[in-house]
């Protein structure tokens, strides 16, 4: 079955730029989509169709996905961003595959 | 306002059977694929099941053949039967609606419900 690999974790100084990688095989042919999820709380879409953002998501989210690698980009990180990410790819077994998370710590 | 809302979760012994409801509001089951995902206690998010607008369903390989998803379209409910239950079915269980061009992505969520297998 089709696996997404991420990193465990990704320090960030606030202000900077946390990049957040997720990688498949051959993940640039499907779309990549990705959620944050902050404690005790529901996971949140904040790119879809690889780099398409849903309203009322802050431009400082951004992403891309080419060959095996899919990223997503926070710029200008805020502490309010520290929260487990998870990327997501549609594929055909199993149909949603999410990646193994990422937690972004904001130092 | 848009929204899902699970319920139906608790604490069931293993083999045991649980049935989870997800009420939707602004939004039709019918009209849209919807999806339940779930998370053990600490780990990442896994996909459980998604039910198509036109009726056909799909499930992960871990639950197939004991859990069963369907909707109530005059009650505007998605459920998810689960039998034969598991520890390691043990998780929060959240409803969602895939969309996003192509239903590739899950961008609407429940607030989720907890399912506890334990003796």
């Amino acid at each position: 079955s089709y696996e997404l690999t991420q990193p465990p974790s990704v320090s960030v100084s606030p202000g900077q730029t946390a990049s957040i990688t997720c990688s498949g095989d051959k993940l640039g042919d499907k779309y990549a989509s990705w959620y944050q999820q902050k404690p005790g709380q529901s996971p949140v879409l904040v790119i879809y169709q690889d780099s398409m953002r849903p309203s009322g998501i802050p431009e400082r989210f951004s992403g891309s996905n080419s060959g095996n690698t899919a990223t997503l980009t926070i710029s200008g990180t805020q502490a309010t961003d520290e929260a487990d990410y998870y990327c997501q790819a549609w594929d055909s077994s199993p149909l949603y595959v999410f990646g193994t998370g990422t937690k972004v710590t904001v130092l | 306002e848009v929204q899902l809302v699970e319920s139906g979760g608790g604490l069931i012994q293993p083999g045991g059977s649980l049935r989870l409801s997800c009420a939707a509001s602004g939004l039709t089951v019918s009209g849209n694929y919807m999806s339940w995902v779930r998370q053990a206690p600490g780990k990442g998010l896994e996909w459980v099941s998604v039910f198509y607008s036109g009726g056909s369903a799909y499930y992960a390989d871990s639950v197939k053949g004991r859990f069963t998803i369907s909707r109530d379209n005059s009650e505007n409910t998605l459920y998810l039967q689960m039998n034969s239950l598991r520890a390691e079915d043990t998780a929060v269980y959240y409803c969602a609606r895939a969309d996003c061009g192509g239903n590739s992505c899950l961008d609407l969520w429940g607030q989720g419900t907890q399912v506890t297998v334990s003796s």
